[in-house]
């Protein structure tokens, strides 16, 4: 079992609509918790980062964290075809020699 | 700003031939990485620099090495390419290892015949 676990999709959504993304992850251990946007042919770039449970917000966009269900979420509101990406979770803890955990990415698509 | 530089774009290359790709950032950052990325397997992590003149096995390391060139510079070498490391190859900086977000360039395309 992967440590992190995202539905690959696609995701299809309408523009305008209200998107919701999400991860599950296996290890409690976690506390910082990401979400890049990947463009087709582009590599990552950070979107959101949170520290341990809660909400936070950007914009358009916020980021849930649920650590006792181990599930965080990405929100989308009136979602834009410019929107239209692989968005990837990924989660760290703190320690010796650990790095960031990837989850394999859902793919979103907003149409016009 | 340039941010982190890949290159090459795309290659292909033979079974066995050997390939080196070259990475550089321009942030002042300490740390760098090569990842590879497969449909379906996400981010995997190959080597990783958590300072100039140190590097450090990642995930999946057998059939790579690197070097940490200088502050700006990580390069990633296959010494004799195989059809299972056609994959896309991405380098990624940070000031430092841990919870600090990654910077990531666009990607090297590589595939193996």
């Amino acid at each position: 079992q992967k440590e992190v676990e995202q539905d690959p999709g696609p995701l299809s959504v309408p523009e305008g609509a209200i998107v919701s993304l999400n991860c599950t992850y296996s290890n409690s251990a976690f506390q910082y918790f990401m979400w890049y946007r990947q463009y087709s042919r582009k590599g990552p770039e950070l979107l959101m980062y949170t520290y341990s449970s809660g909400n936070k917000e950007d914009g358009r966009f916020t980021a849930q964290v649920d650590k006792s269900s181990k599930y965080i979420s990405l929100f989308i509101r009136d979602s834009q075809p410019s929107d239209s990406a692989t968005y990837l979770c990924a989660t760290f803890y703190n320690n010796a020699g650990n790095m960031l955990t990837f989850g394999g990415g859902t793919r979103l698509m907003v149409k016009p | 700003n340039a941010g982190v530089t890949q290159t090459p774009k795309f290659q292909v290359l033979k079974t066995g031939q050997s390939m080196t790709l070259q990475c550089a950032q321009d942030m002042n950052h300490n740390s760098m990485y090569w990842y590879r990325q497969d449909p379906g397997m996400g981010l995997r992590l190959i080597y990783y620099s958590a300072s100039e003149g140190t590097t450090d096995k990642g995930e999946v390391p057998n059939g790579y090495n690197v070097s940490r060139l200088n502050k700006r510079e990580f390069s990633l070498r296959l010494e004799s390419a195989a059809p299972s490391q056609t994959s896309v190859y991405f380098c990624a900086s940070s000031e430092m290892v841990g919870n600090q977000p990654q910077h990531f360039g666009d990607g090297t395309r590589l595939s193996i015949l």
